[in-house]
């Protein structure tokens, strides 16, 4: 069936770190992957999406591309900020409604 | 403001005593969908909606129940809780599946004792 991987948390950096939080899936036909992203005592929140191989998504110095390939489809910034601590979560979208989420990856910035 | 709202958003009740979590959506979206959010399992889809009296499960349905007669509306229903549905829940609505982005409400921490 359909899954999400993500690496274990919790992950924690010093500010202006680089970041990578890496995401595989499983999925049959050609799904969409997404990251969103959940602040403490918050819903969730799109951070970036991709919907073919290939893409690439970004958003507020966030990046992921779809690898097909490698079935990947891992998180990346250059540079942490304080302001990014927060949960971390890989999905994807197959046919359908039906959005499938990894577990999670909380990420811890110290100043 | 576009919103997902939940109403409560916490919730201590006793096994067996029904109850009635709502969601409401002031974006006029199609797609609707309930997930409850475990340590170490992320977020896994109880319910979905594609329109109005258009439900369908999810992976994790049994001991929920929803409806869908009105767009905004989409509320979880517990006949009967047990303590293993205590959870954090989140409601989320969507455009549709041409429009892959999901608006999330805040949450409903759930306890059943």
């Amino acid at each position: 069936g359909n899954s999400v991987t993500q690496m274990e948390g919790p992950v924690t950096l010093s500010e202006e770190a680089f970041l990578t939080i890496n995401c595989t899936y499983t999925a049959t036909g050609y799904p969409s992957l997404f990251w969103y992203v959940q602040y403490p005592g918050e819903g969730l929140q799109l951070l970036l999406k991709a919907t073919k191989a290939d893409d690439k998504g970004s958003n507020k110095g966030f990046e992921a591309t779809y690898r097909k390939e490698t079935t990947s489809f891992h998180l990346e910034k250059g540079s942490v900020q304080v302001s990014d601590s927060a949960v971390y979560f890989c999905a994807l979208l197959t046919g359908g409604f039906k959005t499938i989420f990894g577990a999670g990856t909380r990420l811890f910035v110290k100043a | 403001e576009a919103q997902v709202t939940q109403n409560p958003r916490y919730l201590i009740t006793v096994t067996g005593k029904k109850l009635t979590v709502t969601c409401s959506q002031n974006m006029n979206h199609e797609y609707m969908s309930w997930y409850r959010q475990d340590p170490g399992l992320g977020l896994r889809q109880i319910y979905y909606s594609m329109n109005v009296e258009v439900t369908d499960k999810g992976d994790v349905p049994e001991g929920y129940k929803v409806s869908r007669k009105e767009k905004r509306n989409f509320p979880l229903i517990l006949e009967s809780p047990s303590p293993n549905q205590t959870s954090l829940y989140f409601c989320a609505s969507s455009y549709g599946v041409s429009s892959y982005e999901q608006y999330f409400g805040p949450g409903t921490r759930l306890t059943v004792t």
